[in-house]
């Protein structure tokens, strides 16, 4: 596509349900990132893909995240149990490798609300 | 670890004033540092960039040096536009990782 695009936009859930977060990045792009933003703070480093492997995992919250990427596209971000501090605009990016320089494209993100 | 730090916001300035945002990192090694700048209702977009030290990075009228002497990155303009209203964003990344490295963001508000 045209650019990275992120679905859904919006989700509000309840506390304890599990929520899928999905990535589509920009065709060829080979690395994929994914980043979270709270009210008010930066953006955090959640977790990113070099092809369909993650050799970076360490930003990753709790045992309750987890993500994965299928044909060099595609990725999805779970989130298990959610809960509160969860909430929080998530966004996906990707570029045409893993070190080219800092030129990430960036989606409009998902903002996930747990109630 | 590395970190980005940002001046707060929000900035409010009027059209054609001259505009700073002051950014600084920590870095163990010899980073890469850009800003990002993010429209209000777009996703984020890389405005400039400078890989070493002494470097100038350039974009629609935006500069920032890259001193490594002060471990700073500033964004200034000149004079800036009511379009230039958006959330700036300061970053870093190092050779070694896979990721950028975020700073807050800094709200800038130009008025008519």
């Amino acid at each position: 596509g045209a650019g990275v695009s992120q679905s859904p936009s919006n989700k509000v859930t309840e506390k304890g349900k599990d929520v899928e977060l999905r990535c589509d990045p920009i065709s060829g792009h080979t690395a994929l990132y994914w980043y979270r933003q709270r009210l008010g703070q930066g953006l955090e480093f959640l977790i990113y893909f070099q092809g369909n492997s993650a050799p970076d995992k360490s930003g990753l919250p709790s045992d309750r995240f987890s993500a994965e990427r299928t044909g060099e596209s595609v990725s999805t971000l779970t989130i298990q149990r959610t809960q509160q501090e969860d909430s929080a605009v998530y966004l996906c990016a990707s570029s045409l490798g893993v070190h080219m320089e800092g030129k990430l494209f960036f989606g409009s993100g998902t903002q996930l609300s747990v109630l | 670890g590395d970190s980005v730090t940002q001046m707060e916001g929000p900035v409010t300035l009027s059209e054609e004033a001259f505009l700073t945002i002051n950014c600084t990192y920590t870095a163990t090694g010899y980073p890469s540092l850009f800003w990002y700048v993010q429209y209000p209702g777009e996703g984020l977009q890389l405005l400039l960039k400078a890989t070493k030290a002494d470097d100038k990075g350039s974009n629609k009228g935006f500069e920032a040096t890259y001193r490594k002497e002060t471990t700073s990155f500033h964004l200034e303009k000149g004079s800036v536009q009511v379009s230039d209203s958006a959330v700036y964003f300061c970053a870093l990344s190092e050779r070694s990782q896979g990721n950028l490295i975020f700073g807050k963001g800094t709200k800038l508000s130009v008025k008519p």
